[in-house]
């Protein structure tokens, strides 16, 4: 099973900021790694698709590099509706499919 | 518009079983693979199982195998999870997602809660 390792657990940053967030797989995934966003009470929403590729209507502020084993999400400029649980998936090698333990994005 | 609407969910006792069913609406539902996730209160996300648009490939978390049953039915659009022998643990917001390309969770539904205790 491929375990993902977020970091930081939590990020206290400012609107306006830019945020970087972390994603380490236990073993390369290649490319094949996704990002979501979580909201209280609501459902996960779709970022970012294999490492780099922006989800339908996600701002362009949002943006993930990486492959193998690191991976990067990074919001440019923390808007206030970006405060929320991040979470990075794999698919490369499954089942089973695995997330990591999500990075809170919090105001500061 | 895409939409998926779980039902099902509830308080049940430990041993006991519960189906969810997650009804999808907007799209051509046979063109997709199906999911179910779930999320401990609290907690993060956990796969739970994956259901290939013919149904021909199913797979599921270790944790449930054996005593979960994902389904579907393409004629009504729907997807299903009949879980069993159901443990506390099991407690969770469970959420049906679209597969948009191969294990990538394109579109979620809002989430049903399971709460298992005696």
């Amino acid at each position: 099973e491929i375990v993902l390792t977020q970091s930081p657990a939590t990020l206290s940053l400012s609107p306006g900021e830019r945020a970087t967030l972390s994603c380490r797989a236990s073993q390369s995934v290649n490319t094949y790694l996704a990002w979501y966003q979580q909201k209280p009470g609501q459902a996960p929403r779709l970022l970012i698709y294999d490492a780099s590729n922006r989800a339908t209507g996600i701002p362009a502020r949002f943006s993930g590099s990486g492959s193998g084993t690191d991976f990067t999400l990074t919001i440019s400029s923390l808007e206030p509706e970006d405060f929320a649980v991040y979470y990075c998936q794999q698919r490369s090698n499954w089942p089973p499919l695995t997330f990591g333990g999500g990075t809170k994005v919090e105001i500061k | 518009e895409v939409q998926l609407v779980e039902s099902g969910g509830g308080l049940v006792k430990p041993g006991g079983s519960l189906r969810l069913s997650c009804a999808a609406s907007g799209f051509t539902f046979s063109d997709f693979d199906m999911n179910w996730v779930r999320q401990a209160p609290g907690k993060g996300l956990e796969w739970v199982s994956s259901i290939s648009g013919d149904s021909i490939y199913i797979y599921y978390a270790d944790s449930v195998k054996g005593r979960f049953t994902i389904s579907r039915d393409n004629a009504k659009n729907s997807v299903y999870l009949q879980m069993n022998s159901l443990r506390p643990e099991d407690t969770a917001v469970y959420y049906c997602a679209r597969a948009d390309a191969v294990a990538v969770f394109g579109f979620w539904g809002q989430g049903t809660l399971i709460s298992v205790s005696s």
